[in-house]
């Protein structure tokens, strides 16, 4: 069965700061990786993903995350965060070895950039 | 281009009643989805569809019933609702031949639905 934990509700971090936000996962084949982020009263939106080749994807917005097979890992980074960022952030999983397998979501992280 | 659109916005039933959510998406994917949102739980999948004419059920399908009418529209259907379907309702749409989450799955707005 897929998995993916990101254990932490909440990430604070002033404006023009680094930023991080943890996601590991659990599949039993590859996996395709995701993230999503969710602004107040929209759906989610598409920020990046990895599926294969180099482990450091960057994606929308100056948003990048590392794929680290050793440590399960994808963790979603910012060399500097914007008040503008603050939303909820979801990393999603897909086991390739399950084809019946849908995407699995994490149960999302509230980002607060203060100024 | 609208994107995925879903009616209505917010809905408040009571226990037993029935609705139907409605989505439609104008940029011509083959596979759709709905899901639900609960808080500390991310989203949960509800039912998905890889072309029109075919439906499967994804985690949390109990409760539900789906129809993909057309290319376009996904509709989800609750036929006797209960307080635990309070929840918000998420459809989405990508360019997946199979709905096997290859490529970036494009959302709508969202349904905020209260049973009572």
């Amino acid at each position: 069965a897929q998995s993916v934990a990101q254990p932490e509700d909440q990430v604070n971090v002033a404006e023009g700061n680094p930023l991080t936000v943890k996601c590991t996962y659990s599949v039993s084949g590859n996996p395709y990786l995701f993230w999503y982020v969710q602004y107040p009263n929209r759906g989610l939106q598409f920020l990046l993903k990895y599926i294969t080749g180099d482990n450091l994807v960057k994606g929308s917005y100056g948003f990048e995350a590392e794929f680290n097979k050793s440590q399960t890992s994808f963790h979603l980074k910012k060399p500097s965060a914007l008040v503008s960022d603050s939303a909820l952030y979801f990393c999603a999983v897909r086991d390739l070895r399950d084809a019946g397998n849908m995407l699995t979501f994490g149960g999302g992280t509230r980002l607060m950039v203060k100024p | 281009n609208a994107g995925v659109t879903q009616t209505p916005k917010f809905q408040v039933l009571k226990t037993g009643q029935s609705m139907t959510l409605q989505c439609a998406q104008d940029m011509n994917h083959n596979s759709m989805y709905w899901y639900r949102q609960d808080p500390g739980m991310g989203l949960r999948l509800i039912y998905y569809s890889a072309s029109e004419g075919t439906t499967d059920k994804g985690e949390v399908p109990n409760g539900y019933n789906v129809s993909r009418l057309n290319k376009r529209e996904f509709s989800l259907r609750l036929e006797s609702a209960a307080p635990s379907q309070t929840s918000v309702y998420f459809c989405a749409s990508s360019n997946d031949p199979s709905a096997r989450a290859y490529n970036e799955q494009f959302f709508g707005p969202g349904t905020r639905l209260t049973v009572l």
